[in-house]
């Protein structure tokens, strides 16, 4: 089976604070992504990449960066958190472009204090 | 524009009933995938089932079935004989081409409560 281990369960910062979320998947997947899930407002995609090195917006970008040195290594990067960034965030995987079904990590509850 | 609603956030079903939870979206391609997952109160996702825009058969995975209407761009997610385990929250989700990226939206969803 795929797995998407990602590296925190529950995480708390401060304000101002540099945070590194950690993604790994052991399928040689050639796609990773990073979603932010809040109440009511479902999934929303912030970055994704489709290669080593490769990175591309997704629709919330804004305060968020990402790195892909390894091929199943995705880091999500808050540069400086803010309270309005306490979210779960999700990590997925996928090989297949035509019917895209992602395998997601169990997901990281970030609190930004 | 929201591109996958889900109108119902909660639903609730008695258990082994069958119970159907709603998805329309939009969009103006002709080539486009539809996905439903499931997210238990542990926060994993949990792909249930995917409709291509070409196919003609509604997808179909053991109790999941995806009741596709081109036409009405709906693909309602089909539970049958419901148990206490499909107590969730569910997801639709499409595959969407944008600026040459492909990548997956997906509505705010529902939470499904099966009831003994």
């Amino acid at each position: 089976d795929v797995k998407v281990t990602q590296s925190s369960r529950y995480l708390v910062k401060r304000t101002g604070e540099k945070v590194f979320l950690e993604c790994v998947q052991d399928m040689d997947h050639e796609n990773m992504f990073w979603y932010r899930q809040d109440p009511g407002l479902g999934l929303r995609l912030i970055y994704f990449s489709y290669d080593v090195k490769m990175k591309e917006k997704g629709d919330i970008p804004e305060g968020y960066s990402v790195s892909r040195e390894k091929k199943e290594r995705f880091s999500l990067i808050l540069e400086s958190a803010s309270t309005n960034q306490t979210s779960m965030y999700l990590c997925a995987s996928s090989q297949d472009w035509m019917n895209e079904k992602l395998f997601f990590g169990s997901g990281t509850q970030l609190s930004v204090l | 524009a929201q591109k996958i609603t889900q109108t119902q956030p909660g639903m609730f079903v008695q258990e082994k009933e069958a119970v159907t939870l709603d998805c329309t979206y939009d969009t103006s391609d002709q080539s486009y995938g539809l996905f439903w997952y499931k997210q238990p109160s542990s926060g994993e996702m949990i792909f249930l089932i995917y409709q291509g825009s070409y196919d003609e058969q509604n997808a179909t995975e053991g109790r999941y079935s995806l009741n596709f209407q081109k036409a009405r761009k709906s693909a309602n997610l089909v539970i049958s004989a419901s148990q206490l385990g499909d107590s969730a929250m569910y997801f639709c989700a499409m595959r969407e081409n944008e600026g040459g990226s492909e990548k997956l939206v997906f509505g705010k969803g529902t939470k499904l409560t099966v009831n003994p």
